[in-house]
């Protein structure tokens, strides 16, 4: 157990929709990360959050946003949502400096059709 | 800017094989460089991890050197088992530049045959 905990584990939703997932980090973490993983890009990342501001941005599309709360809880929000956003959307956490450890939820399936 | 190269897959052993999963990494500065692991309909877990040249870092019986001369930093194992069978990934994070994620390789899935 990684002490990161991702909601849902899976959803299926229909293509046009609005999901959001939620992430809570583990205990101390202030770094939220999103990444998503499909079988034709493989692990993509999508966006950092350090302390409720974001920090770094990577592939992430204009219909996706995130954001990190107080309690450090993170959520991301994916609309308009298209079969090709079918995938595997992980949050991690970690503390800042580079040489530690980002740590890896389970994961939520997500399932467009 | 920084990127990680892994031997593309799949790769199938027979159990107790001799494994090698070839990553290398392009960087400014200095990294810290990971092998994640990922079993099948699980999520990412760390296997191991080097902050530094010349560490070797290592667990369950795999090893990996971040060898800063020749920018690499392989996965080996001495002896598989039909448990190892999993995706493996490569990555780096830090470095000049860097903005404090994780960069992956594309991953290596290993098959082991009993």
């Amino acid at each position: 157990d990684s002490g990161v905990t991702q909601t849902p584990k899976h959803l299926i939703t229909a293509t046009g929709q609005r999901v959001t997932l939620r992430c809570s980090p583990r205990s101390g973490d202030l770094s939220v990360y999103w990444y998503q993983q499909s079988l034709d890009q493989g692990l993509q990342f999508l966006i950092q959050y350090y302390n409720g501001e974001e920090r770094a941005k990577g592939n992430i599309l204009e219909r996706f946003s995130a954001q990190q709360f107080p309690d450090l809880h993170s959520e991301l929000n994916l609309s308009s949502l298209e079969l090709g956003d079918s995938a595997l959307y992980f949050c991690a956490s970690s503390d800042q400096r580079a040489g530690n450890t980002i740590y890896f939820g389970e994961g939520s399936w997500l399932t467009v059709v | 800017g920084n990127s990680v190269t892994q031997m593309e897959g799949p790769v199938t052993l027979s159990e107790e094989a001799f494994l090698t999963i070839n990553c290398t990494y392009t960087a400014t500065g200095y990294p810290s460089l990971f092998w994640y692991v990922q079993y099948p309909g699980e999520g990412l877990q760390l296997l191991l991890k080097a902050t530094k040249a010349d560490d070797k870092g290592s667990n369950k019986g795999f090893e990996a050197t971040y060898r800063k001369e020749t920018t690499s930093f392989h996965l080996e194992k001495g002896s598989v088992q039909v448990s190892d069978s999993a995706v493996y990934f490569c990555a780096l994070r830090g470095g000049g530049g860097s903005q404090g994620n994780l960069i992956f390789g594309k991953g290596t899935k290993l098959s082991v045959k009993p």
